[in-house]
C-alpha cells in the first residue's frame, strides 16, 4: 500500500460531459503528480502541485485542470469529454517539490475513466 | 515526443536465470533515471534509480546499469523469481527546480515462467 488514495476506482461517463477524480497524498506529502496512461502510451506526466500551488505542467490540455486544496488533497477535473480521454489516470505524491532524489515518487492505485 | 523508449513490449524468462531490460534515451539532459514496477490493478511502485554520475546501482538482485554516451540503461534481476512477472517502465528526469515531471517509457512486461 503505497498510501496514496484516488477515487473512484473506475469512472463510465458520455462524451461531453465534465468529471472530477481526487486523489489524497501520503501522510506528509507536500507534492501531488497527475500522469494519464493511455492504451498505447507510456504515462505521461500532466501536472504537479506543491502546498497548494502550481510547481510544474507537463502534457495538459486545456479542457483538463487541477488543484490542490488546504488539507493537500488534489482534484483533476476533466472536461468536455472525448473518446481519446479514455485512460488511466494516476495520481502520485512526494515529500519534496522539485527533483530530490531521495524523495520518489509513490503512486496510487489509478482511476480508470471510460468515455462511451 | 517520446524521449525515454523500451523497445521490447514484452520478455519471458525461466525461473532462475537472469532478466535484463533495457531503455534508451533521447536527451542528453536527463540526469536522474529511475525503473518502476507495475503489477495488475495497481499503481507504479519504485523499484531502483540511478544518478548520472553513476554507471552501476545495485540493491539486492536488481543492478541498474548506465551507458551515458550510448543513452541507454538496462535493469538486471538475477536470479530472477516468479512474482518478479509485472509491468517494468523506465524513468528519466531533468534536473530542474520546478518539479518532478518524470518521462516514462511505455513499459516492458516481463512473465518469470517457473
Amino acid at each position: 500500500d503505497s498510501g496514496v488514495t484516488q477515487t473512484p476506482k473506475h469512472l463510465i461517463t458520455a462524451t461531453g460531459q465534465r468529471v472530477t477524480l481526487r486523489c489524497s497524498p501520503r501522510s506528509g506529502d507536500l507534492s501531488v503528480y497527475w500522469y494519464q496512461q493511455s492504451l498505447d502510451q507510456g504515462l505521461q506526466f500532466l501536472i504537479q502541485y506543491y502546498n497548494g500551488e502550481e510547481r510544474a505542467k507537463g502534457n495538459i490540455l486545456e479542457r483538463f485542470s487541477a488543484q490542490q486544496f488546504p488539507d493537500l488533497h488534489s482534484e483533476l477535473n476533466l472536461s468536455s469529454l472525448e473518446l481519446g480521454d479514455s485512460a488511466l489516470y494516476f495520481c502520485a505524491s512526494s515529500a519534496a517539490g522539485t527533483g530530490n532524489i531521495n524523495s520518489p515518487l509513490h503512486f496510487g492505485n489509478g482511476t480508470r475513466l471510460t468515455v462511451t | 515526443d517520446q524521449q525515454v523508449k523500451q523497445n521490447s513490449p514484452s520478455l519471458s524468462v525461466q525461473e532462475g536465470r537472469i532478466s535484463i531490460l533495457n531503455c534508451d534515451y533521447t536527451n542528453s539532459m536527463f540526469d536522474y533515471f529511475l525503473w518502476y514496477k507495475k503489477y495488475p490493478a495497481e499503481g507504479p511502485t519504485f523499484l531502483i534509480s540511478i544518478s548520472s554520475i553513476k554507471d552501476k546501482n545495485e540493491d539486492g538482485r536488481f543492478t541498474v546499469f548506465l551507458n551515458k554516451s550510448a543513452k541507454h540503461l538496462s535493469l538486471h534481476i538475477v536470479p530472477s523469481q516468479p512474482g518478479d512477472s509485472a509491468v517494468y517502465f523506465c524513468a528519466a528526469k531533468r534536473d530542474s527546480n520546478s518539479g518532478y515531471a518524470l518521462n516514462f517509457g511505455k513499459g516492458t512486461s516481463l512473465l518469470v515462467t517457473p
